[in-house]
């Protein structure tokens, strides 16, 4: 029953080299998110998906890339990170975006940028 | 979505009960008061929602004021396990893929 996870949950890297961020769902969950949380802000969205081979931009989006070929994972990748891109990641799920259906989140991965 | 307003801080003594406020004073007609909390380090957890009714779970208890601009979610018997950030988070019908999160209310429990 391992739910939603993430891999790996922390992980150092170089200002310009590509990074990326795993999330798996076990429970076939139509809606997948990725949020970064940063102090002095709240969880900002980054994109989420509705169903496989379907993504859209959330509030922060730029330098970030997203796939989902298969409805259980939701990579996320930095094509060339920056410091700036240093924080705590979240991925999420949701069953089906029905009227209240609420989000569910991994445990995070803690990426800095040297 | 409506705008939220909660308190930086709180405390609370272990075993009493833990009053959370959050304003939403612009709250419209179809919009519905969630509540997540996130312990330190972890991800966020769903802890209820509500319309317009008082509404109870395992977890805890949110009540809506009769004009809705403004709910209280009340813990009854904080422990030490409930020092969080607590986020109150109007969402639209509908509208619960893109949830706008607010820095919360961190409450301390106190032994």
């Amino acid at each position: 029953d391992a739910g939603i996870t993430q891999s790996p949950r922390y992980k150092i890297t170089e200002t310009g080299r590509q990074v990326t961020l795993m999330c798996h769902q076990t429970w076939s969950h139509s809606y997948m998110f990725w949020y970064r949380q940063d102090l002095g802000h709240g969880l900002r969205l980054i994109y989420y998906s509705a169903a496989a081979d379907i993504t859209d931009k959330g509030e922060v989006p730029d330098g970030y890339v997203v796939s989902r070929s298969k409805t259980e994972n939701f990579p996320l990748t930095l094509e060339s990170a920056t410091r700036s891109q240093t924080s705590v990641y979240f991925c999420a799920s949701m069953t089906s975006g029905g009227v209240t259906d609420t989000q569910y989140f991994g445990p995070g991965t803690r990426l800095t940028v040297l | 979505d409506a705008k939220t307003t909660q308190p930086p801080s709180m405390d609370c003594a272990e075993g009493r009960a833990a009053n959370l406020p959050c304003n939403h004073s612009t709250i419209s007609g179809n919009e519905y008061v969630y509540w997540y909390r996130q312990i330190h380090s972890q991800g966020p957890q769903y802890i209820i929602h509500g319309l317009k009714n008082n509404e109870t779970n395992e977890m805890a208890s949110l009540i809506i004021t009769e004009d809705r601009k403004s709910s209280t979610l009340i813990l009854p018997h904080a422990t030490l396990r409930d020092t969080a950030v607590y986020y109150c988070i109007v969402i639209k019908a509908g509208n619960n893929r893109k949830l706008i999160w607010g820095l919360g209310t961190s409450l301390a429990v106190n032994p």
